[in-house]
């Protein structure tokens, strides 16, 4: 069964970089498929931020696209995520994902809530 | 891109059927038959429960279905039970971002 576990700091303050790495376990990253993040804002609908294939190729939503950044180390089986000079509008549950592209996303983390507040 | 409209929130009583529309345009739904579905309970991670359109992953039961028509898809869950009640969301490819869109999020009550 393909998990996956978000970590990184519990709060950051405006105008730094928000980092969160996500670790998989049961599946290898470099076995297929794309691997994203997805945020929720509190009391808020979801929003996708990215996805990136095991070779590197990113996909970033339009509206982030100048602030984020995705890399995938797969020597841990690791993907992260990097948005820079964030706000409190970045304030959000961070979800990362197993994306299968257009057939959907398949498997999620149980996310990590990422408070922006100095 | 702008998030796919959904109804806030649509209602039913145990044993009945709601329907939930997910309008997008052709850039998106109507361009793609590739809209999928998602449940999430509260404090949960989403979970899938239709793609391409009218498919289900293995496990989710055939009381959930999908349709799409024009730039409109529709989510019907039929004989609603207790354990349905979640926010609901629609998601589709966009030739716009080339990849996903997320709709606006529908609640889903058991009367």
């Amino acid at each position: 069964q393909v998990q996956l576990q978000e970590s990184g700091p519990g709060l950051v303050k405006p105008s730094e970089t928000l980092s969160l790495t996500c670790t998989v376990s049961g599946y290898s990253i470099t076995s297929g498929y794309y691997w994203g993040w997805i945020r929720q804002a509190p009391g808020k609908g979801l929003e996708w931020i990215g996805s990136v294939y095991h070779s590197g190729s990113p996909y970033y939503n339009p509206s982030l696209k100048s602030r984020v950044a995705m890399s995938v180390d797969t020597s841990k089986n690791q993907f992260s995520l990097e948005l820079t000079s964030v706000t409190a509008a970045d304030t959000a549950m961070y979800y990362c994902a197993r994306d299968r592209g257009v057939l959907g996303i398949d498997f999620w983390g149980q996310g990590t809530l990422v408070p922006v507040s100095s | 891109q702008s998030a796919l409209t959904q109804p806030p929130s649509a209602s039913g009583s145990p044993g009945q059927s709601v329907t939930i529309s997910c309008t997008g345009t052709s850039s998106d739904v109507g361009g793609y038959n590739y809209v999928s579905w998602y449940h999430q309970h509260p404090g949960k991670a989403p979970k899938i429960i239709i793609y391409e359109v009218n498919k289900r992953p293995s496990g989710v039961p055939n009381r959930f279905s999908g349709s799409k028509s024009g730039n409109t898809a529709s989510l019907t869950v039929s004989g609603l039970r207790a354990e349905d009640e979640a926010d609901y969301y629609c998601s589709s490819y966009s030739g716009s971002s080339n990849f996903h869109v997320f709709g606006t999020g529908t609640r889903v009550t058991v009367l």
